[in-house]
């Protein structure tokens, strides 16, 4: 069965500094994996998704993510954070191996708190 | 701009009444998702559809029932609800993926159900 850790239960950073928040994934096949985000009071939001080719994928709002193999992590990063960034963001994973339908399973959620 | 809506942002309930959560989405999805968020365990499947008159159960459908009469619509329904059902509930839709290829679920706004 499929599983995420987001280690993390909080980040914080200054505006304008790199952020990132850490996500790893343990499949039995090959994983697609997402990062969404929610804002308070709202629904998820698709961030990006890595699927297959370029381990470096870019998605909304300046976000990026670096799909590692070996380390079976996927973690989101952004270059310069805004205090508008902060938000609880979750990591999710599918198994690719199609044989019926395969869930979407998240992870706990990582709070971030981005100060001015 | 694509579309999923819940009946309801906010409901307070009794414990033992029947209580119906609606989502509506309107693009054509095939796919139709219930989770519900709790603080630290992340998002949980309750129970999807890939189509009409179609429902698996997800990782926690006890307590619940579904009912998907027509493709846009997905129905959430708490034949008895009780206090530990007071979460957020959140509906989500998704097309149909192909092989080599997985669609990102898009979310509602959530309702935050109260049970006393």
């Amino acid at each position: 069965a499929q599983s995420v850790a987001q280690p993390e239960d909080q980040v914080n950073v200054a505006e304008g500094n790199p952020l990132t928040v850490k996500c790893t994934y343990s499949v039995s096949g090959n994983p697609y994996l997402f990062w969404y985000v929610q804002y308070p009071n709202r629904g998820l939001q698709f961030l990006l998704k890595y699927i297959t080719g370029d381990n470096l994928v870019k998605g909304s709002y300046g976000f990026e993510a670096e799909f590692n193999k070996s380390q079976t992590s996927f973690h989101l990063k952004k270059p310069s954070a805004l205090v508008s960034d902060s938000a609880l963001y979750f990591c999710a994973v599918r198994d690719g191996r199609n044989t019926g339908f395969q869930k979407l399973v998240f992870g706990t959620g990582t709070r971030l708190l981005v100060s001015p | 701009d694509v579309k999923v809506t819940q009946s309801s942002r906010y409901l307070v309930k009794r414990t033992g009444e029947k209580v119906f959560l609606e989502c509506v989405q309107d693009m054509d999805h095939e796919n139709m998702f219930w989770y519900r968020q709790d603080p630290g365990l992340g998002l949980r499947l309750i129970y999807f559809s890939y189509d009409v008159k179609m429902k698996e159960k997800g990782d926690i459908p006890e307590g619940y029932s579904v009912s998907r009469e027509k493709k846009e619509r997905f129905s959430l329904i708490l034949e008895s609800a009780s206090t530990n059902q007071t979460s957020m509930y959140l509906c989500a839709s998704s097309p149909l993926g192909g092989l080599s290829s997985y669609n990102e679920q898009f979310f509602g706004p959530g309702t935050r159900l109260t049970v006393l």
